[in-house]
């Protein structure tokens, strides 16, 4: 159980397109979702905390017009990564959590180039 | 939020069990302590959750000691697939409001 999808695993794009990536809780419904962005070697860095319905939640230095963050579904939240450059390519990481008390469950990251 | 501190690394041989110790001394009364397994190029994988003394599953074990100040993942007989980082998290309810991951402890294990 607890399953956590995230869609595209890997993706390439020239420099100032738009990139949506998809976190889906398959087995669950999710009331609140984390983006996470993680730079080689380095520990995850929290992004954004979404609540079904609501506006997202940014960390500070995380540009909320750049990192456009949807959670219109207890089952889906979308990031887009606008005008992409390559300073963006990272590896993107969702989780979802059901609720209170229960851990953050993550997806497989996307890994995001940007030439 | 509270502060985690872990090893950076650790060595083990194939089929020892390992310990992994992390240090949590502002702990709140309402935190949770949360253990999480990653491999290169995925994410971060659940591993075991507690509050206070000994939680064993099928994975693992967590230890936490009465002050709650520090806890000890230990995982027995260890394969060469336990190789990845391990992160300790420390929070209220294993993650409702927002956890920072810190360095996490990577773990070699050799054959």
């Amino acid at each position: 159980g607890a399953v956590v999808s995230q869609h595209p695993s890997w993706v390439i794009c020239k420099s100032g397109t738009s990139v949506k990536i998809e976190c889906r809780s398959l087995d669950f419904q999710a009331t609140t979702m984390f983006w996470y962005r993680q730079f080689p070697k380095q520990s995850l860095m929290l992004m954004a905390t979404s609540n079904e319905g609501s506006k997202a939640t940014y960390e500070q230095g995380v540009e909320k017009d750049k990192f456009l963050i949807n959670h219109a579904s207890l089952t889906l939240s979308t990031l887009t990564v606008t005008s992409a450059h390559p300073e963006d390519s990272s590896f993107y990481i969702c989780s979802a959590r059901s609720d209170t008390n229960q851990p953050q469950h993550f997806g497989d990251g996307t890994r995001l180039s940007i030439l | 939020l509270a502060k985690t501190t872990q090893p950076i690394s650790m060595d083990s041989y194939e089929g020892q069990e390992v310990n992994i110790t992390c240090s949590h001394n502002n702990i709140a009364t309402n935190d949770y302590i949360t253990w999480y397994q990653q491999f290169p190029s995925q994410g971060p994988r659940f591993i075991i959750q507690g509050y206070k003394t000994k939680v064993t599953n099928e994975v693992a074990s967590l230890f936490i000691p009465a002050d709650r100040k520090s806890s000890t993942l230990s995982l027995p007989r260890v394969s060469l697939s336990d190789t990845a980082v391990y992160y300790c998290l420390v929070g209220p309810s294993g993650g409702y409001q927002k956890v920072t991951f810190g360095i996490g402890t990577k773990l070699q294990v050799i054959p």
